[in-house]
């Protein structure tokens, strides 16, 4: 199985402040079609995971723009650029150009 | 609107069964590859199973092959995962999750249920 590494594993951020999370995979992502299988995904408190980002940089229907990926091949990074209140809860990558993995997950909380 | 409804969750001694289903409504069913997802308590997210559209394809966890079988019937827009064997470790919130595509690959996960909570436990 693909290993999906992420860092932090805490971030404590001030409101209007920029945060970044990586996610490192074993294996690149890169299928031979041109697509990287990357995604971020939030998991509010006592809410199910919902889809942020898909693709490496695309961003899901109705997801504020506040929110942007990056990466290639086997390193990726997720962006808030002025984290909002509403945005505290775990953060994951997942991939799935194989069974798909997710990350061992982000918490960002506000300070 | 899309929903996906689980239930069967319960509790049930190391050794027993359980049939988890997932009602979906909201969108033409057989288009979409269906999965379940696992949370154990204060824990991430571990993939389990999924199926494809047409209910042909079916991948499984290595923690879970050979005990779960998931299936489908597109008539009555439901996902099944039967579980069993089941060990204390397979204690989790189980999410029926909808796949963007109508294969089990290659894809994300757009729309999740509530879950449905799985306790074993002598």
């Amino acid at each position: 199985d693909i290993v999906m590494t992420q860092s932090p594993l805490t971030l404590s951020v001030t409101p209007g402040q920029a945060a970044s999370i990586s996610c490192k995979s074993s294996q690149s992502l890169l299928h031979s079609n041109g697509k990287t299988f990357l995604y971020w995904y939030l998991q509010k408190p006592g809410q199910p995971p919902q889809l942020l980002i898909y693709e490496v940089s695309n961003r899901f229907s109705g997801v504020p723009d506040r929110f942007s990926g990056s990466g290639s091949g086997t390193d990726f990074t997720l962006r808030i650029s002025r984290v909002e209140a509403e945005d505290v809860g775990i953060y994951y990558c997942m991939q799935s150009i194989s069974n798909p993995t997710f990350g061992g997950g982000t918490t960002v909380e506000i300070k | 609107e899309v929903q996906l409804l689980e239930s069967g969750g319960g509790f049930v001694q190391p050794g027993g069964s359980l049939r988890l289903s997932c009602a979906a409504s909201g969108f033409t069913f057989s288009l979409y590859a269906m999965t379940w997802v696992r949370q154990a308590p204060g824990k991430g997210l571990e993939w389990v199973s999924c199926v494809s559209g047409s209910g042909v394809s079916t991948f499984y966890a290595d923690a879970v092959k050979g005990r779960f079988t998931i299936s489908r019937d597109n008539s009555k827009n439901t996902v099944y995962l039967q579980m069993n064997s089941l060990r204390v470790e397979d204690t989790a919130l189980y999410y029926c999750v909808r796949y963007s595509g109508t294969n089990c690959y290659y894809s994300d996960m757009d729309v999740w249920g509530q879950g449905t909570t799985v306790t074993v436990s002598s």
